[in-house]
C-alpha cells in the first residue's frame, strides 16, 4: 500500500500568512494526488485534484503542485474559514490511501 | 445538486454484520460516468478507502480491510450498499459514501458513526 506522509502534523498560522503543506508518497504516483479540507463534524471537501487542477467554487488562494512522490498544497493568505484539517489522497495505485492530515489553526 | 445520505444501525455487535445504505438524490446512480464509493474514518487509522462499485455491479475493494466487504447497487431505489461481515472493534468508524468522478471522490455524504461493541 502506498504510504502518504504529510508534514507538518499541525500548524498554527496568523491570518493572511501563507501556508504550505507537503505530502510525500512512498512510490511514484504520477499526478494522481488530491487534496481535501475537512472541518469538524463535516465530510471532506475536494480542494485540488490531480496535484494541481483547481476545483470550481474553491477560492483561488488554494493551489497545488508536484508530481511523482512530492506534492505541496499552498494557501496564499490564510482566511478565518480555512481553519481545518487537510488531507492528501492518492488514487494512482490500488489500494488507494490517504495521508494522516495536517491541522491548521488560526494563531 | 447531488446529495448522498448514509443510513444504517449506529451500533453493531462484534462478529456480526455491519450494513449501510447510501441514498443518492439529485442524480442517477446508473450514470455511465461515475462509480460509487465507501470510505471510513477512525482516530486510529484515519481515512480509509473501503471500495467502490459501478451500477452494473463491478466492484473494487481494499484488501487491507480485514472484515470481508460486500457492495451492491439497487438501481430502482437509486441506492448502493455496503456490508462488512464478522466485524471487530477495529471497524468502529464514521462511514462515508461518495461519488467518484474519474478516480476521485467529489461528492461525499455527511457520514454516519458506526460503533462495534457488545
Amino acid at each position: 500500500e502506498i504510504v502518504l506522509t504529510q508534514s507538518p502534523d499541525f500548524q498554527s498560522v496568523t491570518l493572511k500568512e501563507k501556508v504550505t503543506i507537503t505530502c510525500r508518497a512512498s512510490l511514484n504516483i504520477g499526478s494522481s494526488l488530491h487534496w481535501y479540507q475537512q472541518k469538524p463534524d463535516q465530510s471532506p471537501k475536494l480542494l485540488i485534484k490531480y496535484a494541481s487542477q483547481s476545483i470550481s467554487g474553491v477560492p483561488s488562494r488554494f493551489t497545488g503542485s508536484g508530481s511523482g512522490t512530492d506534492f505541496t498544497l499552498s494557501i496564499d493568505g490564510l482566511e478565518p474559514e480555512d481553519a481545518a484539517t487537510y488531507y492528501c489522497h492518492q488514487s494512482g495505485i490500488f489500494p488507494w490511501s490517504f495521508g494522516r492530515g495536517t491541522r491548521v489553526e488560526i494563531k | 445538486q447531488l446529495h448522498l445520505q448514509e443510513s444504517g444501525p449506529g451500533l453493531v455487535k462484534p462478529s456480526e454484520t455491519l450494513s449501510l445504505t447510501c441514498t443518492v438524490s439529485g442524480g442517477s446512480i446508473t450514470s455511465n460516468n461515475y462509480y460509487w464509493a465507501w470510505m471510513r474514518q477512525s482516530p486510529g487509522k484515519g481515512l480509509e478507502w473501503i471500495g467502490h462499485i459501478f451500477y452494473s455491479g463491478n466492484t473494487f475493494s481494499n484488501p487491507s480491510i480485514r472484515s470481508p466487504v460486500t457492495m451492491s447497487v439497487d438501481t430502482s431505489k437509486n441506492q448502493f450498499s455496503l456490508k462488512l461481515s464478522s466485524v471487530t472493534t477495529a471497524d468502529t468508524a464514521v462511514y462515508y459514501c461518495a461519488r467518484l468522478d474519474g478516480w476521485l471522490a467529489d461528492y461525499w455524504g455527511q457520514g454516519t458513526l458506526v460503533t462495534v461493541s457488545s
